[in-house]
């Protein structure tokens, strides 16, 4: 499975979007990117996937470049509650790829 | 409402002890998986199953064993534990094929 990297932490203004990076360019074209978050050692959150189309659900959309060798977690107006370790992570699409987390990125939204 | 249960939340026990650390899933996932994490630090991968009597090593090494038995069950033993066991213990479930994992809440082990 393709490695991904990702800044270690951001801060972010409660209200504003956040824009969360991650970079993979050694992805393959079978290879997702699906982006988890846990919240104070909490069990992680599925937030959000995608091959190579954008993606939007209730609790994110997924920017993913056309070359797909990078991607933005965008959350569209942050809340305290927001506040957690971000995963981007790079899984093959079959049905034994087994999901391996980095350090992530510390989301840390301020008042 | 959870859907994948682990038991229990908290444990303190001594060193020599065996343990059980519980988890059950109630979706019919046929995957499941352990996971380790101490505070503030990476979760990494010890077990996974990919169905009944399938049962294989992570990519961490661990001195603890899993068992699948039946479909939602995928306990986690320690024979004897040690304070180095300390740590977090998650487990996690998923459907065959390209899907979202669901977390339990983790047990929260302390070996003295």
């Amino acid at each position: 499975d393709a490695k991904t990297t990702q800044p270690p932490s951001m801060d972010c203004a409660e209200g504003r979007a956040a824009n969360l990076p991650c970079n993979h360019s050694t992805i393959s074209g079978n290879e997702y990117v699906y982006w988890y978050r846990q919240i104070h050692s909490q069990g992680p959150q599925y937030i959000i996937h995608g091959l190579k189309n954008n993606e939007t659900n209730e609790m994110a959309s997924l920017i993913i470049t056309e070359d797909r060798k990078s991607s933005t977690l965008i959350l569209p107006h942050a809340t305290l509650r927001d506040t957690a370790v971000y995963y981007c992570i790079v899984i093959i699409a079959d049905s034994w790829g087994k999901l391996q987390f980095g350090a992530g990125t510390q989301v840390v939204v301020t008042p | 409402e959870a859907d994948i249960y682990q038991t229990p939340r908290y444990l303190v026990i001594g060193t020599g002890k065996k343990i059980t650390l519980e988890c059950s899933q109630t979706m019919g996932h046929d995957k499941m998986y352990w996971y380790q994490q101490d505070p503030g630090m990476e979760l990494h991968l010890i077990h996974y199953s990919y169905g009944v009597n399938s049962t294989e090593k992570g990519d961490l090494s661990s001195e603890s064993t899993v068992s699948r038995i039946r479909t939602e069950h995928f306990p986690l033993t320690l024979e004897s534990a040690r304070p180095s066991h300390t740590s977090q213990y998650l487990c996690a479930s998923s459907r065959a094929g390209v899907s979202g994992y669901t977390f339990g809440s983790g047990t929260r082990l302390t070996v003295v």
